[in-house]
């Protein structure tokens, strides 16, 4: 198994640019997270999705959009990227809301 | 959104010495979990927590669930180098679907 992965692992962008993060777990979980890591800050939740086909917003969720189209795969999208979401992206899943969340390896992304 | 206060924020520490941090939140929680992350790396769960009053055990390191339910710990005993990294906590509230994580305890461990 290769548990969660993540692409890309890096990435630059210019202001005003659009692009996808794309996350997938072989582990038939059903909850899918992204949060985004900021120093000093702990991680916080973008969005989560309880199923295929489902979306919800978490803590900090202006400025991306995400799908979840296949049970497997959790899409985030960043439409006109801001130096604000500048960060390092991390994609998690699990089997249930209280259930113990696997982690992906990141995406590091600089938005100059 | 929910707040939690991790502390201490950074421990330098000689080896063989004991470590212990903590989580603190302004709600109850009815789970706690602890992540150690790597540098460059996703964090990984170390200990699960469900109950209060909860004391869990994984290896050298142990976590206890606090009975007020705004409170978790962890210790780590006889600290080694591979042990050097980030500590994170993270809550789930009564409410909602969502855990909240710490700043962050950075440990370092000089041999």
């Amino acid at each position: 198994n290769a548990g969660v992965t993540q692409t890309p692992k890096f990435r630059v962008l210019k202001t005003g640019q659009s692009m996808t993060l794309l996350c997938a777990q072989d582990m038939n979980h059903e909850y899918m997270y992204w949060y985004r890591q900021d120093p000093g800050m702990g991680l916080r939740l973008i969005h989560y999705s309880v199923g295929e086909g489902t979306t919800a917003k978490g803590e900090v969720p202006d400025g991306y959009n995400v799908s979840r189209l296949k049970k497997q795969n959790f899409l985030l999208g960043l439409e006109s990227a801001a130096p604000s979401q500048t960060s390092v992206y991390f994609c998690a899943s699990s089997w249930g809301t209280q259930e113990t969340q696997y982690f992906g390896p990141g995406t590091r992304l600089l938005v100059l | 959104g929910q707040q939690l206060n991790q502390s201490p924020q950074s421990m330098f520490i000689q080896e063989g010495e004991d470590v212990s941090m903590n989580c603190t939140s302004s709600s109850i929680f009815n789970t706690w979990l602890w992540y150690k992350q790597d540098p460059g790396e996703g964090p990984v769960l170390l200990i699960a927590l469900y109950k209060a009053g909860e004391l869990t055990s994984n290896g050298r390191l142990t976590a206890q669930f606090g009975i007020t339910r705004k409170d978790s710990f962890l210790n780590i005993s006889a600290s080694i180098p591979s042990d050097v990294g980030i500590y994170f906590c993270a809550g789930q509230p009564n409410t909602g679907n969502q855990f909240y994580f710490g700043t962050g305890t950075s440990l370092t461990v000089i041999p």
